[in-house]
Protein backbone atom coordinates (compact mmCIF):
# COMPACT_ATOMS: atom_id res chain seq x y z
CA UNK A 1 0.00 0.00 0.00
CA UNK A 2 1.11 3.32 -1.15
CA UNK A 3 2.55 5.67 2.07
CA UNK A 4 1.66 9.45 1.55
CA UNK A 5 3.19 11.50 -1.38
CA UNK A 6 4.30 15.10 -0.95
CA UNK A 7 4.96 17.49 -3.37
CA UNK A 8 7.35 18.79 -4.10
CA UNK A 9 9.97 17.68 -1.04
CA UNK A 10 12.16 20.82 -1.44
CA UNK A 11 11.13 24.42 -2.59
CA UNK A 12 12.85 27.62 -2.20
CA UNK A 13 11.04 31.17 -2.26
CA UNK A 14 11.53 34.86 -1.39
CA UNK A 15 9.81 36.78 1.14
CA UNK A 16 6.79 38.64 0.06
CA UNK A 17 5.76 34.87 -2.33
CA UNK A 18 3.18 32.96 -1.94
CA UNK A 19 3.66 28.74 -1.85
CA UNK A 20 1.64 25.88 -3.08
CA UNK A 21 2.18 22.39 -1.09
CA UNK A 22 0.28 19.32 -2.36
CA UNK A 23 -0.33 16.23 -0.13
CA UNK A 24 -1.80 12.43 -1.92
CA UNK A 25 -3.20 10.55 1.51
CA UNK A 26 -3.04 6.82 1.41
CA UNK A 27 -5.56 4.92 -0.21
CA UNK A 28 -9.15 4.89 1.57
CA UNK A 29 -7.94 7.66 4.17
CA UNK A 30 -10.12 10.64 4.33
CA UNK A 31 -8.64 12.94 6.60
CA UNK A 32 -5.48 14.90 5.94
CA UNK A 33 -3.94 17.01 8.54
CA UNK A 34 -0.98 19.57 7.70
CA UNK A 35 1.59 20.44 10.39
CA UNK A 36 4.56 23.07 10.52
CA UNK A 37 8.11 21.56 12.16
CA UNK A 38 10.77 24.16 13.12
CA UNK A 39 13.53 23.73 15.68
CA UNK A 40 12.32 25.93 17.85
CA UNK A 41 8.24 25.38 17.82
CA UNK A 42 8.75 21.46 17.32
CA UNK A 43 5.75 20.02 15.39
CA UNK A 44 2.36 22.64 15.46
CA UNK A 45 -0.57 21.76 14.02
CA UNK A 46 -2.28 24.11 11.10
CA UNK A 47 -4.99 22.51 10.25
CA UNK A 48 -7.35 19.06 8.80
CA UNK A 49 -9.81 18.28 6.33
CA UNK A 50 -12.08 15.58 5.77
CA UNK A 51 -14.45 15.11 3.16
CA UNK A 52 -13.76 18.46 1.74
CA UNK A 53 -14.47 19.94 4.43
CA UNK A 54 -11.80 21.91 7.69
CA UNK A 55 -12.77 20.28 10.98
CA UNK A 56 -9.98 21.76 12.71
CA UNK A 57 -8.11 24.72 12.59
CA UNK A 58 -4.54 25.25 14.75
CA UNK A 59 -3.09 28.65 16.27
CA UNK A 60 -1.79 30.05 13.18
CA UNK A 61 -2.60 33.63 10.87
CA UNK A 62 -5.34 33.79 7.84
CA UNK A 63 -1.93 33.31 5.35
CA UNK A 64 -2.13 29.84 5.82
CA UNK A 65 -4.74 28.00 4.40
CA UNK A 66 -5.77 24.87 2.41
CA UNK A 67 -8.72 22.97 0.68
CA UNK A 68 -9.01 19.05 0.51
CA UNK A 69 -10.53 17.92 -3.39
CA UNK A 70 -12.96 14.74 -4.01
CA UNK A 71 -10.30 12.32 -4.39
CA UNK A 72 -9.21 13.27 -0.76
CA UNK A 73 -6.27 14.94 -2.05
CA UNK A 74 -5.09 18.50 -0.30
CA UNK A 75 -3.23 21.76 -0.82
CA UNK A 76 -2.19 24.28 1.56
CA UNK A 77 -1.49 27.63 0.80
CA UNK A 78 1.18 30.35 2.39
CA UNK A 79 0.73 33.71 1.03
CA UNK A 80 3.12 36.73 1.55
CA UNK A 81 5.88 34.23 3.05
CA UNK A 82 7.49 35.61 5.79
CA UNK A 83 11.80 34.45 6.75
CA UNK A 84 9.80 32.42 9.86
CA UNK A 85 7.74 30.32 7.51
CA UNK A 86 10.76 28.44 6.55
CA UNK A 87 10.04 24.66 7.85
CA UNK A 88 9.56 21.33 7.37
CA UNK A 89 5.35 21.29 6.27
CA UNK A 90 4.22 17.54 7.05
CA UNK A 91 1.15 16.19 5.77
CA UNK A 92 -0.49 13.40 7.79
CA UNK A 93 -3.28 11.16 7.05
CA UNK A 94 -5.82 9.06 8.63
CA UNK A 95 -8.89 7.23 7.70
CA UNK A 96 -11.01 8.96 10.65
CA UNK A 97 -9.15 12.06 12.46
CA UNK A 98 -11.58 11.16 15.35
CA UNK A 99 -11.08 7.75 15.58
CA UNK A 100 -7.41 6.71 13.80
CA UNK A 101 -3.69 7.01 13.81
CA UNK A 102 -2.45 9.38 11.52
CA UNK A 103 0.25 8.56 8.96
CA UNK A 104 2.68 11.34 8.30
CA UNK A 105 3.98 11.91 4.33
CA UNK A 106 7.88 13.32 4.17
CA UNK A 107 7.50 16.25 4.34
CA UNK A 108 8.32 19.58 2.29
CA UNK A 109 11.17 21.68 2.75
CA UNK A 110 10.40 25.23 2.16
CA UNK A 111 12.97 27.82 2.81
CA UNK A 112 12.32 31.37 2.67
CA UNK A 113 15.43 33.91 1.47
CA UNK B 1 -4.46 22.95 27.96
CA UNK B 2 -2.61 19.84 27.00
CA UNK B 3 1.04 19.74 28.06
CA UNK B 4 3.58 17.12 26.60
CA UNK B 5 7.12 17.21 28.12
CA UNK B 6 9.64 14.34 26.84
CA UNK B 7 13.15 13.92 28.82
CA UNK B 8 15.62 13.34 28.11
CA UNK B 9 16.28 15.63 25.48
CA UNK B 10 19.09 14.00 24.33
CA UNK B 11 20.51 10.55 25.05
CA UNK B 12 23.41 8.62 24.10
CA UNK B 13 24.20 4.66 24.40
CA UNK B 14 26.35 2.12 23.30
CA UNK B 15 24.84 -0.67 21.37
CA UNK B 16 23.08 -2.98 23.68
CA UNK B 17 22.60 -0.94 26.38
CA UNK B 18 19.10 -0.51 27.19
CA UNK B 19 16.93 2.32 28.22
CA UNK B 20 13.80 4.46 28.28
CA UNK B 21 12.42 7.44 27.11
CA UNK B 22 9.68 9.47 29.01
CA UNK B 23 6.65 11.09 27.86
CA UNK B 24 4.38 12.92 30.73
CA UNK B 25 1.39 14.39 29.70
CA UNK B 26 -1.20 16.46 31.31
CA UNK B 27 -4.73 16.37 29.43
CA UNK B 28 -8.29 16.50 30.61
CA UNK B 29 -9.16 13.22 29.09
CA UNK B 30 -7.13 11.08 27.32
CA UNK B 31 -8.18 9.40 23.99
CA UNK B 32 -4.76 8.32 23.01
CA UNK B 33 -1.11 8.60 23.15
CA UNK B 34 1.21 8.28 20.26
CA UNK B 35 4.92 7.52 20.08
CA UNK B 36 6.07 8.42 16.51
CA UNK B 37 10.37 7.64 15.28
CA UNK B 38 11.92 10.80 12.66
CA UNK B 39 14.51 10.21 11.27
CA UNK B 40 16.39 13.72 9.63
CA UNK B 41 14.70 15.27 7.13
CA UNK B 42 12.08 12.41 7.01
CA UNK B 43 8.46 12.78 8.25
CA UNK B 44 7.34 10.84 11.53
CA UNK B 45 7.24 7.14 11.43
CA UNK B 46 4.07 5.95 13.32
CA UNK B 47 5.57 3.25 16.07
CA UNK B 48 2.41 2.46 19.18
CA UNK B 49 -0.75 3.73 19.76
CA UNK B 50 -1.92 3.88 23.85
CA UNK B 51 -5.48 4.17 24.99
CA UNK B 52 -5.18 3.40 28.80
CA UNK B 53 -3.06 2.84 31.70
CA UNK B 54 -1.58 -0.54 32.13
CA UNK B 55 -1.59 -1.10 28.49
CA UNK B 56 1.83 -1.95 26.68
CA UNK B 57 2.98 -2.78 22.95
CA UNK B 58 5.71 -4.24 21.66
CA UNK B 59 7.33 -3.86 18.45
CA UNK B 60 10.86 -5.62 17.73
CA UNK B 61 13.47 -3.91 20.66
CA UNK B 62 10.82 -1.34 21.66
CA UNK B 63 7.85 -1.67 24.35
CA UNK B 64 5.64 1.27 25.18
CA UNK B 65 3.84 1.32 28.36
CA UNK B 66 1.02 4.21 29.65
CA UNK B 67 0.27 5.26 32.95
CA UNK B 68 -2.26 7.90 33.78
CA UNK B 69 0.58 10.66 33.85
CA UNK B 70 3.38 9.09 31.38
CA UNK B 71 4.21 7.44 28.91
CA UNK B 72 7.67 5.09 28.63
CA UNK B 73 9.56 3.95 25.46
CA UNK B 74 11.54 0.89 26.75
CA UNK B 75 14.21 0.26 23.88
CA UNK B 76 16.18 -3.42 24.72
CA UNK B 77 19.62 -3.93 23.31
CA UNK B 78 19.20 -1.15 20.96
CA UNK B 79 21.37 -0.59 17.42
CA UNK B 80 22.41 2.12 15.58
CA UNK B 81 19.77 1.70 13.17
CA UNK B 82 17.83 2.40 16.47
CA UNK B 83 18.99 6.08 16.03
CA UNK B 84 16.02 8.85 15.60
CA UNK B 85 14.39 11.50 17.00
CA UNK B 86 11.09 9.87 19.27
CA UNK B 87 8.19 11.80 19.55
CA UNK B 88 4.96 11.15 21.51
CA UNK B 89 1.84 12.73 21.48
CA UNK B 90 -1.46 13.48 23.37
CA UNK B 91 -5.27 13.44 21.47
CA UNK B 92 -7.58 14.73 24.69
CA UNK B 93 -11.15 14.00 24.21
CA UNK B 94 -13.09 17.31 23.77
CA UNK B 95 -15.69 18.11 26.83
CA UNK B 96 -19.39 17.53 26.45
CA UNK B 97 -19.71 21.45 25.39
CA UNK B 98 -17.43 20.61 22.09
CA UNK B 99 -13.72 21.10 21.00
CA UNK B 100 -11.29 19.25 18.85
CA UNK B 101 -8.87 16.44 18.12
CA UNK B 102 -5.89 18.51 18.09
CA UNK B 103 -3.10 16.13 19.25
CA UNK B 104 0.01 17.55 21.01
CA UNK B 105 3.17 16.66 20.35
CA UNK B 106 6.03 17.00 22.94
CA UNK B 107 9.85 18.32 21.75
CA UNK B 108 11.32 15.14 21.32
CA UNK B 109 14.31 12.59 22.73
CA UNK B 110 17.16 12.61 20.02
CA UNK B 111 18.67 8.91 20.24
CA UNK B 112 22.35 8.37 19.68
CA UNK B 113 23.23 4.75 19.81
CA UNK B 114 26.63 4.37 19.32
CA UNK B 115 28.41 1.07 17.76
Amino acid sequence: KAGVTQTPRYLIKTRGQQVTLSCSPISGHRSVSWYQQTPGQGLQFLFEYFSETQRNKGNFPGRFSGRQFSNSRSEMNVSTLELGDSALYLCASSFSFFTDTQYFGPGTRLTVL
Amino acid sequence: EDQVTQSPEALRLQEGESSSLNCSYTVSGLRGLFWYRQDPGKGPEFLFTLYSAGEEKEKERLKATLTKKESFLHITAPKPEDSATYLCAVQATPPPSGGSYIPTFGRGTSLIVHP
